[in-house]
């Protein structure tokens, strides 16, 4: 159990277009979803912390209007990318919590690769 | 604050020799630590946690790891290491009072016929 499952798992797209990004957790309610994104070779960067009926928390830095995040359901959380560009070329990665749960523990999805042209 | 910290970014194992990586932590808190896996172009695979109780802690593929709060530590070791273990280690602790994780900086392992 505790699948979370991310779709498209590669993208590409051209400059000025928007792209939406699809994470579900397939077993379980997840109350809270994270998004996060990681450049080569590097570490994951949280961007937001996505609740279910409400708006998403954006860490500092990220760009709310550019990275919308939408969490319309317990299992299911979207990003778009909107007017995208080649900067935002990246591997996007979404995690779950399962509801009612306090082990901490996130399950994470497979990871979206999105590239730019 | 609370923070991670993983000593060598690249480490290289002989096929059947120990796995030794480190991670050391900094929490006013006692911490959730957590060491995940991550193969290339996937998401994380959790391999261990430590929350409370026992502080060697037995994870899957034959990781284990050993919560030394006098060290601030939380090393993953494994006894043989083998060739699909190639990959990156991310160690992680959550910040306290949320479900938010910091990341380490991630080291890769590559394992040597």
């Amino acid at each position: 159990g505790a699948v979370v499952s991310q779709h498209p798992s590669w993208v590409i797209c051209k400059s000025g277009t928007s792209v939406k990004i699809e994470c579900r957790s397939l077993d379980f309610q997840a109350t809270t979803m994270f998004w996060y994104r990681q450049f080569p070779k590097q570490s994951l960067m949280l961007m937001a912390t996505s609740n279910e009926g409400s708006k998403a928390t954006y860490e500092q830095g990220v760009e709310k209007d550019k990275f919308l995040i939408n969490h319309a359901s317990l299992t299911l959380s979207t990003l778009t990318v909107t007017s995208a560009h080649p900067e935002d070329s990246s591997f996007y990665i979404c995690s779950a919590r399962k509801q009612l749960a306090n082990t901490g523990e996130l399950f994470f999805g497979e990871g979206s690769r999105l590239t730019v042209l | 604050a609370q923070s991670v910290t993983q000593l060598g970014s690249h480490v290289s194992v002989s096929e059947g020799a120990l796995v030794l990586l480190r991670c050391n932590y900094s929490s006013s808190v006692p911490p959730y630590l957590f060491w995940y896996v991550q193969y290339p172009n996937q998401g994380l695979q959790l391999l261990l946690k430590y929350t409370t109780g026992a502080t060697l802690v037995k994870g899957i593929n034959g990781f284990e790891a050993e919560f030394k709060k006098s060290e601030t530590s939380f090393h993953l070791t494994k006894p043989s290491a083998h060739m699909s273990d190639a990959a990156e280690y991310f160690c992680a602790v959550l910040l306290s009072g949320t479900y938010k994780y910091i990341f380490g900086t991630g080291t890769r392992l590559k394992v040597l016929a």
